[in-house]
């Protein structure tokens, strides 16, 4: 399968904590990397293979897997976590990648 | 310091083929476990994985649209060059490049990106 499904839209409340999920037989086989991407700008990667983050990333951004599911959770959400997030992972077949269709955070 | 800036047409007439171009420095192409892909984001939009080039010149494509792109790398010059024929008003949107790398620790991502280019497809 060529695809990976993320909700489109999740908020959290200041201080929270939230999980962004993303979806795809592909990652029974192959970890999910996640960038953020605030307005205007190009996306930053936050999380890959595990739980690996690199180092500029607040150790409040982690990840998980089980499964078909990558999941991106952020520990004490921030006002400036607000942002879109993007899972990317090899297909099934490990010849191309993909995106996933973003999920938009909101922090309340 | 690693950077990556992509250059090119800012407008484009449909059916035309548009050629972008990604200059870089520091790394290396010729290094093992290095690329560069190309990713682009219509108005928004999600991101769209388009193309990457691998050190060792194995190339891979985005399945629907392998058909129009071609990507090719000068190690001599630092620079990945992203061709796509036919251009459609569909094509509009921002362009990025970014470095591919893995490593034994785990790494196996688009690690740093540029900071795009707009491309608008109109007659």
């Amino acid at each position: 399968s060529s695809e990976l499904t993320q909700d489109p839209a999740v908020s959290v409340a200041l201080g929270q904590t939230v999980r962004i999920t993303c979806q795809g037989d592909s990652l029974r086989r192959y970890y999910a990397s996640w960038y953020q991407q605030k307005p205007g700008q190009a996306p930053v990667l936050v999380i890959y293979y595990k739980n690996n983050r690199p180092s500029e990333i607040p150790d409040r951004f982690s990840g998980s897997n089980s499964g078909n599911t990558a999941s991106l959770t952020i520990t004490g959400a921030q006002a400036e976590d607000e942002a879109d997030y993007y899972c990317n992972s090899r297909d099934s077949s490990a010849k191309y990648w993909v995106f996933g269709g973003g999920t938009k955070l909101t922090v309340l | 310091q690693i950077t990556l800036k992509e250059s090119g047409p800012t407008l484009v007439k449909p059916t035309q083929t548009l050629t972008l171009t990604c200059t870089f420095s520091g790394f290396s192409l010729s290094t093992s476990g290095v690329g560069v892909g190309w990713i682009r984001q219509p108005p928004k939009k999600a991101l769209e994985w388009l193309a990457l080039v691998y050190w060792d010149d194995d190339k891979r494509y985005s399945p629907s649209l392998k058909s129009r792109l071609t990507i090719t790398k000068d190690t001599s010059k630092n620079q990945v060059v992203l061709t796509m024929t036919n251009v459609d008003p569909v094509d509009t949107g921002t362009y990025f490049c970014a470095r591919y790398y893995y490593e034994s620790s785990g790494l196996d991502a688009l690690d740093i990106w540029g900071q795009g280019t707009m491309v608008t497809v109109s007659s």
